[in-house]
């Protein structure tokens, strides 16, 4: 199976100050048909997740601009750009090319100073 | 709106079978694969089987495979998991989540329920 790890585990933002959360797979999730299958999902304390990045780069409808994906092959970066209170919660990124099965990472806990 | 309601959760013992529904609305269902997602308490997220549109393609993770069976019934926009031989480590919220295409591989996870969670224990 793909292993995919975050950093850091954790991370504390004072609001208005940008965030970065790194994602590596153990093998390249670019595609044959020039798709990078690589996503990011966030879930808020006591709620399901939630899609907020498609394909490293692509943000989901509804997704507030100052999120942006990054990344190629291997190793790959989530971006807030300025954090907001209602940005807490665990970030995960998930692998969608080396399956069965899809694979997370481990999570990143993002709190608010 | 896309709404994903799932049920059938609870306490069962080692060794005995469940299954889970959802119940899916707000979107055309036989036009999406769709996918169960497990959280263990405390825990990360794990994928545990995804079924496209037609039921003519499926995949489970290693974990439950030959225990666990997805299924969906288009007419009732219904997806199900039966679960047999349950064991503890299958103790989790289990989310069922709507694909973004009508394949489950290459796919994605656009919608998720709120869950359901079973416990297994004696």
């Amino acid at each position: 199976d793909i292993v995919m790890t975050q950093t850091p585990l954790s991370l504390s933002v004072t609001p208005g100050q940008p965030a970065s959360i790194s994602c590596k797979s153990s093998q390249s999730l670019l595609h044959s048909d020039g798709k990078t299958y690589l996503y990011w999902f966030l879930q808020k304390p006591g709620q399901s997740p939630h899609l907020l990045i498609y394909e490293v780069s692509s943000r989901f409808s509804g997704v507030p601009d100052r999120f942006s994906g990054s990344g190629s092959g291997t190793d790959f970066t989530l971006k807030i750009s300025r954090v907001e209170a209602e940005d807490v919660g665990v970030y995960y990124c998930m692998q969608g090319i080396h399956l069965p099965p899809y694979t997370f990472g481990q999570g990143t806990k993002l709190e608010i100073k | 709106e896309v709404q994903l309601v799932e049920s059938g959760g609870g306490l069962v013992q080692p060794g005995r079978s469940l299954r889970l529904s959802c119940a899916a609305s707000g979107f055309t269902f036989d036009d999406y694969a769709m996918h169960w997602v497990r959280q263990a308490p405390g825990k990360g997220l794990e994928w545990v089987s995804g079924i496209n549109w037609n039921s003519g393609s499926i995949g489970y993770a290693d974990s439950v495979k030959g225990r666990f069976t997805i299924s969906r019934n288009n007419a009732k926009n219904s997806l199900y998991l039966q679960m047999n031989s349950l064991r503890p480590e299958d103790t989790a919220l289990y989310y069922c989540a709507k694909g973004f295409i009508d394949n489950w591989n290459y796919d994605w996870f656009d919608s998720w329920g709120q869950g359901t969670l079973l416990t297994v224990s004696s």
